[in-house]
């Protein structure tokens, strides 16, 4: 059982560069979300996902973009990537709403020059 | 407007204490919370939770202590253990959203 798998671990891009994020969960678990973690600040919600074809925004979700076609994956794209982006994404997901307890990946360090 | 606030960003404690974090908060409305516990290089873990509808909640040396006309969070950790060394995250349940504080780097030496 894998849990929430997150790649890459690491990466470095150019300001104005795209990428995705991959988040991957084996746990059958409806809730999804996106966090970054930014020092002094602690975690803050991006986007989240109730279900399949669900998505809403968090606390910083401005310069993201998500999608959830299916109940296991969760990517996050950054369109046209910004040095205020540099920071340390987590994906977690859960049975249901937050109530529930969330399972966290081990993250993605990103770095944009 | 920060909803969440850890006031102490660090905390020393000797092994065989009590540790003790807290955690306030502006939004009333909130109905669950929860302390998650981070390593470096990994993802934070669900330590333990409580429900608004009580004030108490306890898990081995894990108790969490609700008092909601303070709007005051905290968690005690009794005995201490060098492993509990990490930061210490509270998160409070908004509707969908789960809302975190900052953090409280614990260090619990010999």
């Amino acid at each position: 059982n894998a849990g929430v798998t997150q790649t890459p671990k690491f990466q470095v891009l150019k300001t104005g560069q795209s990428m995705t994020l991959q988040c991957a969960q084996d746990m059958n678990h409806e809730y999804m979300s996106w966090y970054r973690q930014d020092p002094g600040m602690g975690l803050r919600l991006i986007h989240y996902s109730v279900g399949a074809g669900i998505t809403d925004q968090g606390e910083v979700p401005n310069g993201y973009n998500v999608s959830r076609s299916t109940t296991e994956d969760f990517p996050l794209r950054l369109l046209s990537a910004a040095p205020s982006q540099t920071s340390v994404y987590f994906c977690a997901s859960s049975y249901s709403t937050g109530h529930q307890p969330q399972h966290f990946g081990d993250g993605t360090r990103l770095s944009i020059l | 407007d920060q909803q969440v606030k850890q006031n102490s960003p660090s905390l020393s404690v000797q092994e065989g204490r009590i540790s003790i974090l807290n955690c306030d908060y502006t939004n009333s409305m909130f109905d669950y919370f929860l302390w998650y516990k981070k390593y470096p290089a990994e993802g934070p873990t669900f330590l333990i939770s409580i429900s608004s509808i009580k004030d108490k909640n306890e898990d081995g040396r894990f108790t969490v202590f609700l008092n909601k006309s303070a709007k005051h969070l905290s968690l005690h950790i009794v005995p201490s253990q060098p492993g509990d060394s990490a930061v210490y995250f509270c998160a409070f349940l908004n509707t969908d959203k789960l809302i975190f504080g900052t953090g409280t780097r614990l260090q619990v030496f010999p």
